[in-house]
């Protein structure tokens, strides 16, 4: 596609349920990277993949956070037994491999745990 | 590890006076730096990226930056700023892998009064 997209844009969701959140790259981009931006805040690295696999978890905040990108394009975010304070803007982007890249941030899932 | 200051939480300036919104980082290398700006219920869009070479960069929307190593500072310049560039301005520092994740600075948010 022409840019980076997510779905969906806004959710939902009662604390302790289970969460999805999807993100899919432009299109040869085989870096991508989830963020986490939360009120007042800059966004915060979360994970990093390079094709299928995770380059780089460090900043996931917990084990109820993970991440797949199976096919190297399309990444899941998951969240389970979610708690009010992961209430945030998550935002994907997603870059080419090498020197002097830059990276295409999608336009983000607002997620709130009620 | 690497840190971004902006000093500066929320910006007001007039229409068509000068702009300057100050970034201070810190690296242990030689730094990718970028400025990104988000408005309200957007996603983040590239202003402009310093990579190596010139440390005056020029980029979009009439908006530069220069790079001083010995401040370690990367501040976004405009000289005549309009009405449509209220939002949130975001500093980031990259590794130079290319692909390294970046860290951001908290933010600015920039207010344009007639």
């Amino acid at each position: 596609g022409a840019g980076v997209s997510q779905t969906p844009s806004n959710k939902v969701t009662e604390k302790g349920k289970y969460v999805e959140l999807r993100c899919d790259p432009i299109s040869g981009h085989t870096a991508l990277y989830w963020y986490r931006q939360s009120l007042g805040q800059g966004p915060e690295f979360l994970i990093y993949f390079q094709g299928t696999g995770a380059a780089d978890d460090s900043g996931l905040p917990n084990d109820r956070f993970f991440a797949v990108r199976p096919e190297g394009s399309v990444s899941t975010l998951k969240i389970q037994r979610t708690e009010r304070g992961d209430s945030a803007v998550y935002l994907c982007a997603s870059s080419l491999v090498g020197g002097n890249t830059e990276a295409f941030f999608g336009q983000g899932t607002r997620l709130t745990v009620v | 590890a690497q840190s971004v200051t902006q000093p500066d939480i929320h910006i007001t300036v007039s229409e068509g006076a000068s702009l300057e919104l100050r970034c201070n980082y810190s690296y242990g290398a030689t730094p990718y730096l970028f400025w990104y700006v988000q408005s309200p219920g957007q996603g983040l869009q590239l202003l402009l990226k310093y990579f190596s070479g010139d440390t005056l960069v020029q980029g979009i929307k009439g908006f530069e930056a220069e790079f001083k190593r010995s401040q370690s500072s990367f501040n976004l310049r405009k000289p005549s700023v309009h009405w449509s560039d209220a939002a949130e301005y975001f500093c980031a520092v990259g590794g130079n892998s290319g692909n390294t994740p970046l860290v951001f600075g908290k933010g600015t948010r920039l207010s344009v009064i007639a």
